[in-house]
Parts: C-alpha cells; structure tokens; sequence
C-alpha cells in the first residue's frame, strides 16, 4: 500500500521560513493536500491539489510537489503556525502522512 | 454552510461494536461527486482513514480495518454511520466523520468525538 513519510517535527525560528516534506513514491504524480490541526481542534485544510490555498489561508501558505517529495512552505512562520500538519494523497483510498509537529521558536 | 456533527456512545465495552453516527446539515448528503467518510485519530497520535461512503452506498475502506468496518448512509435523514465490530483498547480515538472527492481533499469535518474502549 501506498506510504508517505513525514518528519516527526520541524522547528523554526519566528519569522523565518519553515518547510514540511511528505515523501512518497513518485508522489509528484499524485495530487497531494496538506491539513493544520490544533490541540483540540480538527484538521483545517491549508493547501490542495500541490499547491492551492483555500480562502482564508494566509499567502505565507504555499506547496509545492515534484518527484519523491512534496513540500509545504511557511513563510514568516507565526507563533500561531505551532500545529501539527499532516499531508494526504488519494491513492484508491485516502492516505494520510504520519505528521509533523511545527514548533516555532 | 455545511455541518457534520458525530453522535454516538463515548464509552464502548472491549469485543463489543462501535456505532457512531454522523448527521450532515446545510447541504444533502445525496450531492454528486462527494464522498461522505470516517477518520480517527488515537490520543497523542496521527490521522488515519478508516474508510468513506457515496450517496449510492458504494463503499471504499481502509485495507487494515475492512473486515471490521462498515459504513453506511441514510439519505433519507441526510445522515451516513460506522460501525466497527470486535473493538479493542486500540480503537480508542477521537472518530471525526467528514466530506470529499476522489483525488480531492476533505473539504468539511465534524468537530470529532472521543470514542473510549474499556470495560
């Protein structure tokens, strides 16, 4: 079955850029959607299809997905950008990435 | 504006079934295209997908839980359930129910409902 990989966490500094990578297995050719979820709170979807920003996503928002790896980009990370991000594929079934906890600094 | 709200006992018995259902309002279940599905997530842990339903009943599960789910929907009520037989300790998560397409993302969620496996 289809697999992707996410690291366990990332930390960034406030208002540097942080970057989540998903990696699958030619996952570039897969349209790949990435999700913020809150302590609390259920998943907010923040980027799909690659790279689209549904509205009310901040521009500091973007995506990007080629060969083995997509990327989700947070630009002038916010102490409010602290969450976990997950990253899902549709491969006859919805996949889900294992997360990522985003600790801004 | 479309809601999901998931109803069902909060305290199940190990071996017994899970039985959660989810009510949509602001929009007919029975819309084209969409796909009507469950996802859990255990306390401290990740998301995982058990498995989604359309308006017409076809279904598609999660190849690690298929023999013990099903899903089903209600279009009559606007309503879709889970069930999830022979539970264990394992099966103690948070169960949101939620909307999408094929290939595309899950657009709506429930707000979750934490779902306790002991006896």
């Amino acid at each position: 079955s289809y697999e992707l990989t996410q690291p366990l966490s990332v930390s960034v500094a406030l208002g540097q850029t942080a970057r989540i990578t998903c990696g699958g297995n030619n996952i570039g050719s897969k349209n790949v959607h990435w999700y913020q979820q809150k302590p609390g709170q259920a998943p907010v979807l923040v980027i799909y299809r690659d790279s689209n920003r549904p509205s009310g996503i901040p521009e500091r928002f973007s995506g990007s997905n080629s060969g083995n790896t997509a990327t989700l980009t947070i630009s002038r990370a916010q102490a409010g950008d602290e969450a976990d991000y997950y990253c899902q594929v549709w491969d006859s079934k919805v996949v889900f990435g294992g997360g990522t906890k985003l600790t801004v600094l | 504006q479309l809601q999901l709200q998931e109803s069902g006992p909060g305290l199940v018995k190990p071996s017994e079934t899970l039985s959660l259902t989810c009510t949509v309002s602001g929009g007919s279940i029975s819309s084209s295209s969409y796909y009507w599905g469950w996802i859990r997530q255990p306390p401290g842990k990740g998301l995982e997908w058990i498995g989604s339903i359309y308006y017409s009943g076809s279904t598609y599960y999660n190849p690690s839980l298929k023999s013990r789910v099903t899903i089903s929907v209600d279009t009559s009520k606007n309503q879709f359930s889970l069930k999830l037989s022979s539970v264990t300790a394992a099966d103690t998560a948070v169960y949101y129910c939620a909307r999408h397409e094929v290939d595309y993302p899950i657009d709506y969620w429930g707000q979750g409902t934490l779902v306790t496996v002991s006896s």
